[in-house]
């Protein structure tokens, strides 16, 4: 695996519940993020982060929260979601969100929600 | 809006040989372009980086990007069936900082 680390693993939950997906990276990188990949579809980035702030947010419905506390952890809030939202969810980091830096991925948490 | 296309696949190749694999962009303004594996059940793995027209040749792989037609493609050569996996092709672009993904194409290495 990376120096990016990702749990849990495996999530099941139901419409009603909160949980919450923490992503760790261990590369000295300061550019984070999540992305969500459905079977046969592309991967969607939902959020960026560079130095701990918010720099993209591509539309994500508010039911996902995202919090970068510092430049080494992220979380993603999980609240009353839906069975679509069940997928794969990555997270990964870079040395910056500029430039066209390779990202480095997790091994994701596979969510579903009942 | 932005697209990456990718063949979905399979493409099978008998081990040994040559797998090729192709990606063709939309936005003009693409600078980065990146060749990730991703085994089943796994995450995505870098491979392979280009940002120049030509040929950057890595080991078994080798990655070709000719901008003025907005293609990238990997070369795999003596293909194993480790290599069995699926490929995406991911496009960065300046104008809007964002990393593109194409949805991967499948490739099967038969022994």
């Amino acid at each position: 695996e990376t120096g990016v680390t990702q749990t849990p693993r495996h999530l099941v939950m139901g419409m009603t519940n909160k949980k919450s997906l923490k992503c760790e990276q261990h590369l000295g990188h300061n550019a984070m993020y999540w992305y969500k990949q459905s079977a046969k579809k592309p991967l969607e980035l939902m959020f960026v982060y560079s130095l701990e702030e918010r720099v993209e947010n591509n539309s994500v419905p508010s039911r996902f929260s995202p919090e970068c506390p510092n430049s080494s952890h992220l979380f993603l809030h999980l609240h009353t979601l839906q069975p679509e939202d069940s997928a794969l969810y990555l997270c990964a980091s870079s040395r910056t969100s500029v430039v066209g830096n390779e990202q480095f991925f997790g091994p994701g948490t596979r969510l579903t929600v009942l | 809006q932005k697209e990456v296309e990718q063949n979905s696949g399979p493409l099978s190749v008998p081990e040994g040989a040559i797998a090729s694999l192709n990606c063709t962009y939309s936005d003009r303004g693409s600078q980065s372009f990146f060749w990730y594996r991703q085994y089943s059940g796994k995450s995505p793995e870098l491979i392979m980086f280009i940002y120049s027209n030509g040929d950057k040749e890595d080991g078994r792989f080798t990655a070709q990007l000719n901008k003025a037609s907005q293609y990238v493609s990997l070369l795999i050569r003596d293909s194993q069936p480790s290599d069995s996996a699926t490929y995406l092709c991911a496009v960065f672009s300046f104008n809007d900082y964002k990393l593109s993904f194409g949805a991967g194409t499948t490739v099967t290495v038969r022994a």
